[in-house]
């Protein structure tokens, strides 16, 4: 099955910009979708479809990517920004099944 | 406003079956639009996709998982399961259950899981 790799963390000052990567043979045929994590609670979408924001997320939030790598950027950094960021795509196996990305903890410094 | 919400029991015994039902509300998982999905994620770890099932009762699993899972619809009271048999301190976890969206772009579908439940504590031990 396919896995996607992420960095484990990255740090930001507070209202800098900030770029996590996914990378993984399933994003050359599949849309990325990347999901917030916060602790203690459920993940939610905040990019879907490789860069495209749900209602209600943040237009600092944007996604990007080109073959096998996918970037969600937060530009503009705010201390509730901090969280857990999970990258996810169908599989390229064949089958319709899913795979995570193993998360990257980002801290607002 | 679509919700989901997990439940079953909190604490499952080694080797016995892990039970979990999902409940939706504010749309009908019969609805041909979605698939209905099951994701874990361990104390401290990243998420693990479980499997989804379609509209049509059918399901597709994570190959890890496969040999131990059933996931099954109850359109009537308008919920989903899962089934993970033979359950080991392996399989604690907290457990989601999310919908998959989807549509077409360019050519090409695309999935994201837009709704999710807040998640339940599932622990296996004796």
């Amino acid at each position: 099955s396919s896995e996607l790799t992420q960095d484990p963390a990255v740090s930001v000052a507070l209202g800098q910009t900030v770029r996590i990567t996914c990378q993984g043979d399933s994003l050359r045929t599949h849309y990325v979708s990347w999901y917030q994590q916060k602790t203690g609670q459920a993940p939610v979408l905040v990019i879907y479809a490789k860069s495209n924001r749900p209602s209600g997320i943040p237009d600092r939030f944007s996604g990007s990517g080109a073959g096998d790598i996918a970037s969600l950027t937060i530009a503009g950094a705010q201390a509730e920004d901090e969280a857990d960021y999970y990258c996810n795509s169908r599989d390229s196996s064949g089958n319709h099944s899913y795979v995570f990305g193993s998360g990257t903890k980002v801290t607002v410094l | 406003q679509v919700q989901l919400q997990e439940s079953g029991p909190g604490l499952v015994k080694p080797s016995q079956t892990l039970s979990l039902t999902c409940t939706v509300s504010g749309v009908s998982i019969s609805s041909g639009s979605y698939y209905w999905s099951w994701i874990r994620q361990p104390a401290g770890k990243g998420l693990e996709w479980i499997g989804l099932i379609y509209t049509s009762g059918s399901a597709n699993y994570n190959p890890s998982l496969k040999s131990r899972v059933t996931m099954s619809l109850d359109t009537s009271k308008n919920q989903f399961s899962l089934k993970m048999r033979s359950v080991t301190a392996a399989d604690t976890a907290v457990y989601y259950c999310a919908r998959i969206n989807w549509n077409l772009i360019h050519y090409y579908y695309y999935y994201y899981m837009d709704v999710w439940g807040k998640g339940t504590t599932v622990t296996v031990s004796s």
